[in-house]
């Protein structure tokens, strides 16, 4: 048990339609990343929340977003999918505090037809 | 602009053997590094955490080491093992503000038994 859960485990979605991955990070970690990492590569940053506001964003399209809630969960949206959107999708949670690192989930693998 | 760099990207090793993989990174103004481990198709597990004013950080049969002056960072794995065998990954959070962590793309290790 990490403390960050993701769900669904394995989606398959068909290109052009919109899916909303989900994720429940434990007390404490007040900000939420979420990465995309394709076959055989690091995991790339799509963005980040820090207390319900999106505070950071790597070079992903607008198409891309999401929401972070007061009981530390969070989603990402992703509309109009592509193939090239197939990948597996990471939250982590972090606690505020010099000590502490990134904490993820175990992911969601997303199939783009 | 960071860029962090996994040598090698592959390695095949007998068990029992002690080994060493290598993380190099562009900017030496870093809050900390992380090491972690991934399981084919699993999420991230964190292995080490080294502040940036810390030189190495040791947990049982792995010690990771930090060289902010020339961009470096090694984790050393002790008697390896078959269990061992997964991809390894750095990753580099910022020290200039943000939470934007940089992920290596990872060195695949293999433990034969």
């Amino acid at each position: 048990e990490t403390g960050v859960t993701q769900s669904p485990t394995h989606l398959i979605k068909t290109r052009g339609q919109q899916v909303t991955l989900r994720c429940s990070s434990q007390s404490g970690h007040n900000t939420v990343s979420w990465y995309q990492q394709a076959l055989g590569q690091g995991p790339q940053f799509i963005f980040q929340y820090y207390r319900e506001e999106e505070n950071g964003r790597g070079n992903f399209p607008p198409r891309f977003s999401g929401l972070q809630f007061p009981n530390y969960s969070s989603e990402l949206n992703v509309n109009a999918l592509e193939l090239d959107d197939s990948a597996l999708y990471l939250c982590a949670g972090l606690k505020q505090g010099y000590n502490y690192g990134y904490t993820f989930g175990s992911g969601t693998r997303l199939t783009v037809v | 602009k960071q860029e962090v760099t996994q040598i090698p990207a592959a390695l095949s090793v007998p068990e029992g053997e002690n080994l060493v993989l290598n993380c190099s990174f562009t900017d030496s103004a870093i809050y900390n590094l992380q090491w972690f481990r991934q399981d084919p198709g699993k999420g991230l597990t964190s292995l080490l955490l080294i502040q940036s004013s810390q030189r190495e950080q040791t947990s049982g049969r792995l010690n990771a080491s930090l060289d902010k002056s020339s961009g470096r960072s090694t984790l050393y794995i002790a008697a390896s093992q078959p269990g061992d065998s997964a991809t390894y990954l750095c990753a580099v959070r910022p020290g200039t503000g943000g939470f934007k962590t940089i992920f290596g793309a990872g060195t695949r290790l293999f433990v034969k038994a």
